[in-house]
């Protein structure tokens, strides 16, 4: 049971580079999240998805887009890195958009 | 002002005692709250939710939401040291879960 699937889990990108995080849980849940953490700042939320064909913002979108390509898989993209994107980014699923999350192991970047 | 405020401590306690976490909430309107758990390097994993006002006990776990004050609480009974990690309260607010910044605690031998 892989669960909740980031990829990459370590990246470094230069400032004004592009790249996109992967997220898939085959848990056949029908929410999805894209969280940021940093030091002293807990979690806080980028981006979800309550169910497939739908997104919405959440508390700190700037910078970011993100695809729910299909039910299980949902990505995050930083079309132009900045120094202030370094953070650990969680994905997480839900069965219903109710708040019992699963989160993958997140990935780690670093914009130089 | 953070939507979901905690005390982010440290909070040392010995073996044996009882930590007590403490998280308050701006939107009145929220139904549903959560604490998760998180050990350094690892992600958050849901320990407790609570939707009811009053205390909901889980082994040596137990959340206490009042809604009047906005005020969410979980208690941990004979703490143990494997119980040192950064406790995460989240809150439901209009279909998004709102974290607050995390409370570290030392359960100490």
């Amino acid at each position: 049971n892989a669960g909740v699937t980031q990829t990459p889990k370590f990246q470094v990108l230069k400032t004004g580079q592009s790249m996109t995080l992967q997220c898939a849980q085959d848990m056949n849940h029908n929410s999805m999240y894209w969280y940021r953490q940093d030091p002293g700042m807990g979690l806080r939320l980028i981006y979800y998805s309550a169910s497939e064909g739908t997104t919405d913002k959440g508390e700190v979108p700037n910078g970011y887009n993100v695809s729910r390509l299909n039910k299980r898989e949902f990505s995050l993209r930083l079309e132009s890195a900045a120094p202030s994107q370094t953070s650990v980014y969680f994905c997480a699923s839900s069965l219903l958009n109710t708040g019992e999350l699963f989160f993958g192991e997140g990935s780690r970047l670093t914009v130089l | 002002q953070k939507e979901v405020e905690q005390n982010s401590g440290p909070l040392s306690v010995p073996e044996g005692a009882i930590a007590s976490l403490n998280c308050t909430y701006s939107d009145r309107g929220s139904q549903s709250f959560f604490w998760y758990r998180q050990y350094s390097g690892k992600s958050p994993e849901l320990i407790m939710s609570i939707y009811s006002n009053g205390d909901k006990e889980d082994g040596r776990f137990t959340a206490q939401l009042n809604k009047a004050s906005q005020y969410v609480s979980l208690l941990i009974r004979d703490s143990q040291p494997s119980d040192s990690a950064t406790y995460l309260c989240a809150v439901n607010m209009g279909g998004k879960l709102i974290f607050g910044q995390g409370t570290e605690l030392s359960v100490k031998p």
